[in-house]
Formats: structure tokens, sequence, C-alpha cells
């Protein structure tokens, strides 16, 4: 069954600006993981963050995990036209079986 | 030089054929992986294999069946192919870490099956 719901499903704004996306799940996690998939390509992983950490960055990316609201937030800033993807958390129960759960996504689109 | 790499890129056949799609992957990783994205981008875990041996098979008809002649390779064979079979399958690895850790999977292109 489906682990992560993000929030919007879409996005756009304007080149420069900063994108939020958030992420929530059900169940007690081992790491969580965002993905980007830009259209008709494969999912390129962005970073990972332990359920033991809170915030974890990556260049222009900002990740944060709250795990007592069971919820994520991928943070990039001063967008580009070209983090124009759909943008995926996953997640890795706790205690579960060891496989992946993908969230519906999040769309991005950042305008020239 | 690449990482993990699918064959065809695109897929088109009718009702009832049988088709496979290979994935190979350079990057000495002991896990792969098949996923299932739909219509609505929806990413689906079909199975995962370590060393050539299954590991997760997720209530996938039994029509689907992977096999790993050696760990660097995991097909997917599909046996008469059904309308609701069209999607894109994605191939992924990823390497072993201690036990209870997880690692980054790192996916393949992907392969557009469309069933006519």
């Amino acid at each position: 069954s489906q682990q992560g719901e993000e929030d919007p499903q879409a996005l756009s704004i304007q080149e420069g600006e900063n994108a939020t996306m958030n992420c929530s799940y059900k169940t007690s996690i081992n790491n969580l993981q965002w993905y980007r998939q830009n259209s008709g390509r494969g999912l390129v992983h962005l970073i990972l963050i332990r359920s033991n950490e809170r915030e974890k960055h990556s260049g222009r990316l900002r990740v944060t995990l709250d795990t007592s609201k069971k919820s994520s937030s991928l943070l990039i800033t001063a967008s580009r036209a070209a983090d124009t993807a759909s943008y995926f958390c996953a997640t890795i129960t706790q205690g579960g079986s060891e496989k992946l759960v993908f969230g519906k996504g999040t769309k991005l689109t950042v305008n020239p | 030089d690449t990482a993990v790499s699918q064959t065809p890129k695109y897929l088109v056949t009718q009702m009832g054929n049988d088709k496979s799609i290979k994935c190979e992957q350079n990057l000495g990783h002991d896990t792969m992986y098949w996923y299932k994205q739909d219509s609505k981008k929806f990413l689906k875990i079909m199975f995962s294999y370590n060393n050539k041996e299954l590991i997760i098979n997720e209530t996938v008809p039994n029509r689907f069946s992977p096999k790993s002649p050696d760990k660097a390779h995991l097909n997917l064979h599909i046996n008469s192919l059904e309308l609701g079979d069209s999607a894109v399958y994605f191939c992924a690895s990823s390497q072993d870490l201690p036990s209870g850790t997880w690692d980054e999977q790192f996916f393949g292109p992907g392969t557009r099956l469309t069933v006519l």
C-alpha cells in the first residue's frame, strides 16, 4: 500500500523563487528518500535522511524530517528552469520488508 | 559507462503476446529491482533480487516472471500480455549495507510498454 503522500500535487513557480514540497507518511520509517524524475526519464536519487536526523542539506536542496508528525519537506532554493520535474518521496518502513515505497509525486514547473 | 541500462526503451505489442525486458547494472550492486509506473505516475515495486535470489514478490500476477542469470542482470518476462500491463517499467539496483540500513537506488531509463 502507498506510504508517502506528496503535497502539493503540482507547483508552478518563477525562476529564482524557492519551491517547497511536503511528504506525509503513515508508519514508522528507517529512512526517507527524495527522488527527481524528469519527463520520460528514470528516477534520480537526491537525498536520504535517516529517522534519527532532522535536517539535511545538499547544494540548493534542504530536507527536513519530523518523525512525530510523520512528515518531511524538500526545499529547493533559487530554482532554475532545469529543476522542472516530478519529485517523489519514498520510505523504507522500519521493521517491515526491505522495500522502497513511493508517494504519488509533486510535479514542479519552474518558469523562466 | 551507463550505470543501469534497460532494453528496449519502447515496446509496442498485441494483447496475448509474450515479451521480455532486459536490465543490466555495472555498479557491482548486490540487489536489483523491478518497478511499474502507471499512467498516473504512481511507482510500485514488483520484485527484488539479492545475489540472484528472489527477495520481494509484491502480489504480481504469475504472468510476470523475473529471471536473474547473475547479479548484474535482472530480466522481466511477461506472458499473455493484457491491456492493463501498459505502463513504464523501471529497473533499479542498490548496494547492500549493514543490516538495518538501506542506501539509495539507481534507476534505469525505463521501458514504455504499450499493449494494444
